[in-house]
């Protein structure tokens, strides 16, 4: 079953630590992987997408198929990165996203 | 500015009085996506459509119903409303490409007493 586990539904951290939010996923095609962010009072967003290998606000995240995982990193917090994460796995079938439940980043000072 | 705008932003409502939940985008993109979005329960779809005239079911579909008459809108119509329809709910759009972005609307928050 496609599926996409986001393991910690809460992350803090101090400013300046590196953070690091799990995804894990199961799909049986090549998976395309997305994190998205939803920052307070503001619409989800696109953060990054790892076909595109890019760095934004700080954030990677790669993509290891042999563990099934894509986490989003960053070496070190700020406290606007403070936010909802969600990771998402395009399931291939009709541009359906599969939704991770999200973790909920707070960086505090 | 491309962006997709949803009405009302909120609303509360009484059971079994008929909802229309509208959906715009000004980015010509075909394809447009309705979630409802509940505690523990992350972000499911509801329905989809790939382009005009053409929808279908997600997830959760139960309740709901849409229409696609025109590329840019996207209503989400709940006929008989009832409590567990309780929910955020957030409207998107995604344009052509092998990997695509979503672009999300501000979401809509219902309450159905």
């Amino acid at each position: 079953a496609q599926r996409v586990t986001q393991p910690e539904k809460l992350l803090s951290v101090f400013k300046g630590a590196p953070v690091e939010l799990k995804c894990n996923y199961s799909y049986s095609g090549s998976p395309e992987l997305f994190w998205y962010v939803q920052y307070s009072r503001q619409r989800l967003q696109l953060l990054l997408r790892h076909i595109s290998r890019e760095s934004i606000k700080g954030f990677t995240a790669d993509l290891n198929k042999g563990e099934t995982s894509f986490h989003l990193k960053k070496p070190f917090a700020q406290e606007e990165d403070s936010a909802m994460y969600y990771c998402a796995l395009d399931a291939g079938n009709n541009r359906k996203l599969i939704w991770g439940l999200g973790t909920s980043l707070a960086v505090n000072p | 500015e491309a962006q997709v705008t949803q009405n009302p932003r909120y609303l509360i409502t009484v059971t079994g009085k008929k909802l229309t939940v509208t959906c715009s985008q000004n980015m010509n993109h075909e394809y447009m996506s309705w979630y409802r979005q509940d505690p523990g329960l992350g972000l499911r779809q509801i329905y989809y459509s790939m382009n005009v005239e053409v929808t279908d079911k997600g997830d959760v579909p139960e309740g709901y119903k849409v229409s696609r008459k025109e590329k840019r809108n996207f209503p989400l119509i709940l006929e008989s409303p009832s409590p567990n329809q309780t929910s955020l709910y957030f409207c998107a759009s995604g344009g052509q490409g092998s990997s695509y972005e979503q672009y999300f609307g501000p979401g809509t928050r219902l309450t159905v007493t």
